[in-house]
């Protein structure tokens, strides 16, 4: 099956600070998402993002689809930007399959 | 409000004990899945159901059951609740019309002892 590995797993940042958080995938994929999960615990989908460039306020995210990789950035990070994010790619229907996450933690 | 219902939000359950988690959406989508949150492993696919009347495994289906009960409500039991199922469980609802952009139910946190 598709490996998914995001990274780093986890990241400190000073309120304010920018940050990249990225995703690789082992396979081609026709869907890709990426999910914030909050302190507690709910799921958030941020983008559907299959191939190229998105942007919603502060995040954006770049997929591209023939090197296998995707990126979240987040600038101007707040407090409430914490929390889990996750990456998701799938092949046949909507099943997705999920990375392990990158916690992030930004401090006030 | 519009988005994904799941109940109950919390349960202890006792080895060997059946129970049904309910998950139904408002949003007119087709497709409907259940995943599983274990600490370090990310979410994982229980089951899914891609229409009303179709249900297929995902990547760990063993011990579980489910219903697409109708269009709206897709639900998941466990006939014989072990340790082991002891996770988050979550409920995600998705249209493949044009946009395969997934919701979330809010989770149920099922403890088995």
């Amino acid at each position: 099956g598709i490996q998914v590995e995001q990274s780093p797993p986890d990241l400190i940042l000073q309120e304010g600070a920018n940050s990249t958080l990225r995703c690789n995938f082992s396979d081609s994929v026709n869907n890709l998402q990426w999910f914030h999960q909050n302190p507690w615990g709910q799921l958030i989908n941020l983008f559907y993002i299959p191939s190229g460039t998105k942007q919603n306020g502060r995040l954006s995210a770049t997929t591209v689809a023939t090197e296998r990789y995707s990126l979240l950035y987040i600038s101007s990070s707040q407090t409430t930007d914490s929390g889990v994010y996750f990456c998701a790619v799938g092949r046949q229907g909507g099943k997705l399959i999920f990375g392990q996450g990158t916690e992030l933690s930004v401090k006030p | 409000n519009a988005g994904v219902t799941q109940t109950p939000k919390f349960q202890v359950l006792k080895t060997g004990q059946s129970m049904t988690l309910q998950c139904a959406q408002d949003m007119n989508h087709n497709s409907m899945y259940w995943y599983r949150q274990d600490p370090g492993m990310g979410l994982r696919l229980i089951y899914y159901s891609a229409s009303e009347g179709t249900t297929d495994k995902g990547e760990v289906p063993n011990g579980y059951n489910v219903s697409r009960l109708n269009k709206r409500e897709f639900s998941l039991r466990l006939e014989s609740a072990a340790p082991s199922q002891t996770s988050v469980y979550f409920c995600a609802s998705s249209d493949p019309g044009g946009n395969y952009g997934y919701t979330f139910g809010s989770g149920t946190r099922l403890t088995v002892v």
